[in-house]
Formats: structure tokens, C-alpha cells, sequence
């Protein structure tokens, strides 16, 4: 069974442009986390969707956003980059909505903001 | 707020010896805590899960227990091995938002 992946492994911008990463959870998982892990700040949780609809939100601002598609992959948008987004950003995926289930992650898409 | 605390940060220890990792949160209201590994640059693999009504879990060498009451897990790897150095996180599962909240980790260097 395939595990989570994540696209692209690693991406470039600039200061001020837009960055899309994209993950395809495990199949038949219907929720899909994002985490950010920057250098020295630990993982925080970013965004929680689960049948298309956002669940929960991290402390992050606005030009953090994202949606979940009909087949459950989902895609992260950081709008207005900045250098201190650079980090290496995770995605999970669970079967279900529940409080019980494990999170699977992915290996992570490394974004570095020049 | 949950705050998730691992210490040490760092360790390193000579091939053969047992690791032991501590891991502590502030807030007792949890559904699991869940142990993972990271290698640099790399993703999260889970190790080990343990369920709030749980004490302990054991996979292979590794185990690991809860003490929900007090906020405290321990990590323990028996006859460790160059393999095994890696950083450690641990991660407690909250009610509100069904989000995980992650220690700082702690980073193991086993010495052939």
C-alpha cells in the first residue's frame, strides 16, 4: 500500500511570490493534515481537512491556506512569501476524522525563500 | 495550551548501551501520545502509539510508557545501535481539533 507522498520534494521562490505544494494521502484516508517544521521552532500544526471541508486551523496567518479535493488529495498555498517561511513543510494523513486514529506522514516538501 | 517538553535535546551514547528519552506535557487531557523518528531532512516514522487508557506499549526493542496523570512518557531503546540515531519526537494527540502538538525533540547519536 502506498504511503502518503508529497510534491514537489523541494521548492524555490522568492520573496513576495506564491508557493503550492500538493500531497496525496493513503488511500482510503479522508483527512489530511499540514505541519510546518522550521529551523528552531519545532513542528506545528498548520491545517486540518476532512471531506473537503477545513476542520481546523493552526496559529498561522491568512496567506496560509489550502483545500482538499473530491479524491482527498489536498493542496497547501502560502501567498506572499517570506523569508522565514522557509522550512520543511509535512503533510499527514488519517482514515477518519476521530480523535483515536494515527497520523501517517509524508517525507515533506523542503521550501526555501530566498 | 499544551506545551509538549523533551529532554535531553541531544544525546550520545556508545553502541550497546540503553537509551532512555523523557517526554512531558502540561495538559493531562489527551487521546494519545504517539513516538516518532526523524532522520535529517526527512519525514516522520511512527514508532509507537499509546492510547490515553493505556500504560505502556512495546514494539522490538522499543518501549514505551504513559503516565497520564503526572504528564509523562518515557521512551526507552534497549542495546542501541548505530541505526538508531536519528532525532525523537514525541507528539500528543488533543481533543479540540484532533491535532498533534510536538515536542522539540531529542537528537541521538549511538557511537560505533
Amino acid at each position: 500500500e502506498a504511503g502518503v507522498t508529497q510534491s514537489p520534494t523541494h521548492l524555490i521562490k522568492t520573496r513576495g511570490q506564491q508557493a503550492t505544494l500538493r500531497c496525496s494521502p493513503i488511500s482510503g484516508h479522508t483527512s489530511v493534515y499540514w505541519y510546518q517544521q522550521a529551523l528552531g521552532l519545532g513542528l506545528q500544526f498548520l491545517l486540518w481537512y476532512d471531506e473537503g471541508e477545513e476542520r481546523n486551523r493552526g496559529n498561522f496567518p491568512p496567506r496560509f491556506s489550502g483545500r482538499q479535493f473530491p479524491n482527498y488529495s489536498s493542496e497547501l498555498n502560502v501567498n506572499a512569501l517570506e523569508l522565514e517561511d522557509s522550512a520543511l513543510y509535512l503533510c499527514a494523513s488519517s482514515p477518519r476524522a476521530s480523535s483515536w486514529d494515527t497520523q501517517y506522514f509524508g517525507p515533506g516538501t523542503r521550501l526555501t525563500v530566498l | 495550551k499544551q506545551e509538549v517538553t523533551q529532554i535531553p535535546a541531544a544525546l550520545s551514547v556508545p553502541e550497546g548501551e540503553n537509551l532512555v528519552l523523557n517526554c512531558s506535557f502540561t495538559d493531562s487531557a489527551i487521546y494519545n501520545l504517539q513516538w516518532f523518528r526523524q532522520d535529517p531532512g526527512k519525514g516522520l516514522t511512527s514508532l509507537l502509539l499509546i492510547q490515553s487508557s493505556q500504560r505502556e506499549q512495546t514494539s522490538g526493542r522499543l518501549n514505551a510508557s504513559l503516565d497520564k496523570s503526572s504528564g509523562r512518557s518515557t521512551l526507552y531503546i534497549a542495546a542501541s545501535q548505530p541505526g538508531d540515531s536519528a532525532t525523537y519526537l514525541c507528539a500528543v494527540k488533543e481533543a479540540a481539533g484532533n491535532k498533534l502538538t510536538f515536542g522539540g525533540g531529542t537528537r541521538v547519536l549511538v557511537k560505533p
